[in-house]
């Protein structure tokens, strides 16, 4: 499959635990985005990168979580003493153009359940 | 602030019939107008977008600019048609390419 891959798919954990989440996008892709997915609502942006450089993230990406792409591949998303209110579906998203709006290619993401 | 605005949270129709979902989004600049899919036990994916203009699944968008609207139409739909739709503009200037998407209009399509 060289499709987008999320690991794990589910993850179960307690509350004040650290969490993280890994994403490998397609290969030859440059860009990549973390989403957070709630029941009941689309799919809202967390953070992007542009090869290991992260551009931009959402005030939603509260101190608690932190992402890292460190080599321009795989990305991983840590969620550090993690709360109820942080249980959701985390998708990641790669996409790749040499400029302009394109297509994003989404993994089949990371439900996160918090106890 | 950006917004995106699908009022149907469920619908459904009979196989056959026409269907339309509707969006419309308010958005600083241009963006780009996309509608993504999820059909049952599947990743998120794009169903199609408003630069290519192509009509994907017999599926078609017109993107009302005076009405910021990018409704989604189907002349007849089909029982596969089923799955959650998302309309989804897109930054399309600098170099966050972020969607930003509606809550989701769930369709059924009845036998």
């Amino acid at each position: 499959d060289t499709g987008v891959s999320q690991d794990p798919r589910h993850k179960i954990t307690k509350r004040g635990q650290n969490v993280t989440f890994r994403c490998d996008p397609i290969s030859e892709h440059n860009r990549l985005y973390w989403y957070r997915q709630t029941l009941g609502q689309g799919p809202e942006f967390l953070t992007y990168f542009q090869n290991e450089a992260q551009l931009e993230k959402s005030r939603l990406l509260s101190d608690r979580f932190s992402a890292e792409r460190p080599k321009g591949s795989f990305s991983t998303l840590e969620i550090q003493r993690t709360e109820q209110g942080d249980s959701a579906m985390y998708l990641c998203a790669s996409s790749f153009l040499p400029g302009g709006a394109s297509e994003q290619f989404f993994g089949p993401g990371t439900r996160l359940t918090v106890l | 602030a950006q917004r995106v605005t699908q009022p149907e949270k469920l619908l459904s129709v009979f196989k056959g019939a026409p269907v339309e979902l509707k969006c419309n989004y308010s958005y600083s600049g241009s963006p780009e107008l996309f509608w993504y899919v999820q059909y049952s036990r599947q990743r998120l994916q794009l169903l199609l977008r408003h630069i290519s203009r192509e009509s994907i699944k017999g599926f078609t968008a017109d993107l009302n600019k005076g009405e910021t609207s990018f409704h989604l139409k189907k002349p007849f739909a089909q029982e596969e048609d089923s799955a959650m739709y998302y309309c989804a503009p897109q930054n399309s200037g600098g170099s966050n390419y972020k969607l930003t998407f509606g809550k989701g209009t769930l369709l059924t399509v009845n036998p």
